[in-house]
């Protein structure tokens, strides 16, 4: 059973707009998010992260939303970059358990210029 | 420089054969993870330890076997047993458990192909 999901395969954004990546969960225990980011045959690097108690986080051109009730978040990039296009990887961890972290399947970015 | 190291970057087994991957940390680490990445499929995990001699299966450990001996090393051996070991293996460590982040930090990967 897919604990955190990435609903949409691809997404493709012109360079300048804003990106929205989305993430859902399901297991309430989760209480912190994170997000990565992944080039081809290399391993991911952490971009940005957000803790249950907040509902936004800010890094630079990087914000993480998180709704609890709606088990759901999103990370927007604005604006896009070209360097922006990879793999970007929903991740969740139950704190009070191993904080192992459970990853979505990924949304593959594509800048267009 | 601190970080993750695996090696070696691109392994050929032969069917039948067990092959470890290395992964060492010089992040003081206390937790140390291995994943597996197939095509279109996020990282799914394989075997966890959050100290030196302890280790949990994650939810695809049929087929591998790890070790924690010392902090800094946490190698993985894919076994004969394991019955599609081609894929993108990644390990990563964080702080561990407590109320830090926790963040993981990842080596940068090994292809296994079985030939």
């Amino acid at each position: 059973d897919q604990q955190v999901k990435q609903n949409s395969p691809s997404l493709s954004v012109q360079e300048g707009r804003i990106s929205i990546l989305n993430c859902d969960y399901t297991n309430s225990m989760f209480d912190y998010f994170l997000w990565y980011k992944k080039y081809p045959a290399e391993g991911p690097t952490f971009l940005i992260s957000i803790s249950s108690i907040k509902d936004k986080n800010e890094d630079g051109r990087f914000t993480v939303f998180l709704n609890k009730s709606a088990k759901h978040l999103s990370l927007h990039i604005v604006p896009s970059q070209p360097g922006d296009s990879a793999v970007y990887f929903c991740a969740a961890s139950d704190r009070q358990g191993a904080q192992k972290l459970v990853f979505g399947q990924g949304t593959r970015l594509t800048i267009n210029p | 420089d601190g970080g993750i190291t695996q090696s070696p970057k691109y392994l050929f087994r032969k069917e039948g054969q067990n092959v470890t991957l290395s992964c060492e940390q010089n992040l003081n680490h206390d937790a140390m993870y291995w994943y597996r990445q197939d095509p279109g499929q996020g990282l799914r995990l394989i075997y966890y330890s959050q100290i030196v001699n302890d280790f949990q299966k994650g939810d695809i450990a049929e087929g591998y076997s790890v070790s924690r001996e010392k902090k800094e090393s946490f190698p993985l051996t894919v076994t004969s047993a394991q019955k599609n070991p081609t894929a993108f293996y990644l390990c990563a460590s964080s702080i561990g458990s407590g109320i830090g982040a926790p963040e993981a930090f990842f080596g940068q990967g090994t292809r296994l192909t079985v030939v």
